[in-house]
């Protein structure tokens, strides 16, 4: 069971907006500490999205975007297209000195 | 261009050891913490160890510590893994990452990954 939840799966269909949320507590996304997300197309590695709650890398389209409240965040993808189908992660800091991912969410474009 | 290359994966017997290895290029790898993590097949991402720019700081998983050891060559520009006492639950798909944001950072960009598989 991961320290970060998500949802396992969430679908759209192309040109929708779909949001991924990612639960946390007081140890570590509620004591403040900033939450990244990363996309892994299938068969590939995993790649950096978001980091620092809501920064885009260059190169990262601005259909998406990252939130952060209290203890959740959210990844929100508009304009969902078909390239876009891939499980998605969100990551953080737990005061018991680990780095924890979200168990991963599967996004499918209906 | 940043790149991460992983090596040294394979099939093992429980309870033995195997050393991964991963060459950066395109960056001064120097500078940067690195970091592996793993992933089981049809699993999610499981963070396993840090090391700071200098090596002088390492972290472990709990569920790799004792058994695992990572280090660094900044001469060679390379990361390793040493992992002993391998069990079945080790094996995954292990990816080298290049740190930011300190400890508490993330993770970009990732090697191509080197599978591990531990099985009699």
């Amino acid at each position: 069971q991961s320290v970060l939840t998500q949802p396992p799966s969430v679908s759209g269909a192309p040109g929708q907006r779909v949001t991924i949320s990612c639960t946390g507590s007081s140890s570590n996304i509620g004591a403040g500490y900033d939450v990244h997300w990363y996309q892994q197309l299938p068969g590939t590695a995993p790649k950096l999205l978001i980091y620092g709650n809501s920064n885009r890398p260059s190169g990262v389209p601005d259909r998406f975007s990252g939130s952060k409240s209290g203890t959740s965040a959210s990844l929100a993808i508009t304009g969902l297209q078909a390239e876009d189908e891939a499980d998605y992660y969100c990551q953080s800091y737990d005061s018991s000195l680990s780095k924890v991912f979200g168990g991963g969410t599967k996004l499918t474009v209906l | 261009e940043v790149q991460l290359v992983e090596s040294g994966g394979g099939l093992v017997q429980p309870g033995g050891s195997l050393r991964l290895s991963c060459a950066a290029s395109g960056f001064t790898f120097s500078s940067y913490e690195m970091n592996w993590v793993r992933q089981a097949p049809g699993k999610g991402l499981e963070w396993v160890s840090y090391i700071s720019s200098s090596g002088s700081t390492i972290y472990y998983a709990d569920s790799v510590k004792g058994r695992f050891t990572i280090s660094r060559d900044n001469a060679k520009n390379s990361l390793y893994l040493q992992m002993n006492s391998l069990r079945a639950e080790d094996t995954a798909v292990y990816y080298c990452a290049q740190g930011y944001g300190g400890y508490v950072g993330w993770f970009d960009p990732w090697g191509q990954g080197t599978l591990v598989t531990v099985s009699s």
